[in-house]
């Protein structure tokens, strides 16, 4: 069966500091891979989708980045963090024998201090 | 690009009785409708989806239902328990993405 894993679960860091948030699938080849923010009490924000590796599109212009090394790996990136930041960011897949399902990781609850 | 609106933002509903969260689309050429669950510090979870094909899809207690013409699709939670107390997400997929609602916070009151 097919299991996404983030990490840290939690992360504290200072404003101007850098980020690396990892996301991994297990158990599917090729799936389509996506990063999303929650702010507290709202709603789901898509950041960045990838299709394949090395293909990353972009919903938000902001100073977030990611990265796609691997078939299954996705990072977020950032060189310097801003309040805004805070929030719960959240990983998903798709693709395999479930198609156009989404299924999220447990997600990374980063404050920016 | 795709917007979706979700009514009512909260909701507050006696054990036993049922819930209803409605939803609206703007891209006709949207084509798939998750609804997840998402408790408090949890991720979402996935509960029910229906494709544009289908009108309607049931699974135990909760089914969803579609519009195509309008462009509107609802949850409807019968003989609701204190566990399905829950913030609740409808979605729309299109152009290879997501775009969710703002979300229905559901109360179930024992």
């Amino acid at each position: 069966s097919q299991t996404i894993h983030q990490w840290p679960a939690t992360l504290v860091q200072p404003v101007g500091s850098p980020l690396s948030l990892e996301c991994t699938v297990e158990g599917t080849s090729n799936p389509n891979l996506y990063w999303y923010r929650q702010a507290a009490g709202r709603g789901l924000q898509l950041l960045f989708y990838s299709v394949g590796i090395g293909q990353i599109s972009s919903e938000v212009p902001q100073n977030l980045s990611a990265s796609r090394p691997q078939d299954r790996q996705f990072i977020l990136s950032s060189k310097k963090l801003l309040l805004s930041d805070s929030g719960f960011y959240l990983c998903a897949w798709s693709g395999g024998t479930g198609g156009l399902r989404q299924y999220f990781g447990p997600g990374t609850r980063l404050t920016v201090t | 690009g795709e917007n979706v609106e979700q009514h009512p933002s909260t909701l507050s509903v006696q054990e036993g009785d049922s819930a209803v969260i409605k939803c609206t689309y703007s891209d006709s050429a949207s084509n798939y409708f998750p609804w997840y669950k998402q408790e408090l510090g949890k991720r979402p979870q996935l509960i029910i989806d229906i494709r544009s094909n289908v009108g309607e899809k049931k699974d135990q207690r909760i089914a969803v239902t579609l519009n195509k013409t309008a462009k509107h699709f609802s949850l409807h939670i019968t003989e609701t328990q204190p566990e399905d107390s829950a913030v609740y997400f409808c979605a729309a997929f299109g152009n290879e993405k997501l775009t969710f609602g703002t979300g229905t916070r559901l109360t179930i009151i024992p």
